[in-house]
């Protein structure tokens, strides 16, 4: 089966500062990957999503990158701003089968 | 535009009883997911519904039993509710191979 992780549990930056947060799979043939911010006492919220036959996926002012060969995919904020502050969670999935979820980052932003 | 709506938001439950956590969602979609959150872990799915009239377990459905009493709404049954069980419950639903939506939760303590 899949198994999803994460590098750090909880990250700080400065405002104003680019974070990066990171999330490792074990499953060579999973194929589509999505972030998700997760505000205290919300539920989920989509952020960007990648399939993979592609390397590099850009929204605002987020970017997600993903390496097969390592089986690593990272979310990437520029300019954090307090509003960044949350818990961040990969999700993964092969063949349109259910996704299996990371543990999550706190990302905090500070002044 | 409500997405997906979870009822109750909190529920304080004794050992042994029972309660249903209700869900709905008003964007058509097919596919319907009850997971549960619980610290340090990633959401882990209990039951799914892949469309109406068909309902599936996922990694945790012991404790657990499920309705989809039509396209929109699929509840969760604790019939006998043990503390173990205490966590958030979150509802989602996607349609295709698309991201899914979350619901804001049901925070569920059982003493």
């Amino acid at each position: 089966g899949e198994s999803v992780g994460l590098h750090l549990p909880t990250l700080s930056v400065q405002e104003g500062d680019n974070s990066i947060i990171n999330c490792a799979y074990s499953n060579s043939a999973s194929d589509y990957f999505i972030w998700y911010k997760q505000e205290s006492g919300k539920g989920p919220q989509f952020i960007i999503d990648i399939r993979s036959n592609m390397d590099k996926r850009q929204g605002q002012r987020v970017t997600v990158l993903l390496n097969k060969t390592v089986k690593h995919l990272s979310l990437q904020i520029a300019a954090t701003q307090p509003g960044d502050s949350a818990v961040y969670f990969c999700a993964v999935s092969y063949a349109r089968q259910n996704f299996v979820f990371g543990p999550g980052t706190r990302l905090s932003v500070l002044p | 535009n409500a997405g997906v709506t979870q009822t109750p938001k909190f529920q304080v439950l004794k050992t042994g009883q029972s309660m249903t956590l209700q869900c709905a969602q008003d964007m058509n979609h097919n596919s319907m997911y009850w997971y549960r959150q619980d610290p340090g872990m990633g959401l882990r799915l209990i039951y799914y519904s892949a469309s109406e009239g068909t309902t599936d377990k996922g990694e945790v459905p012991n404790g657990y039993n499920v309705s989809r009493l039509n396209k929109r709404e699929f509840s969760l049954r604790l019939e006998s509710a043990a503390p173990s069980q205490t966590s958030v419950y979150f509802c989602a639903s996607k349609t295709g191979n698309q991201p899914q939506h979350f619901g804001d939760g049901t925070r569920l303590s059982i003493l």
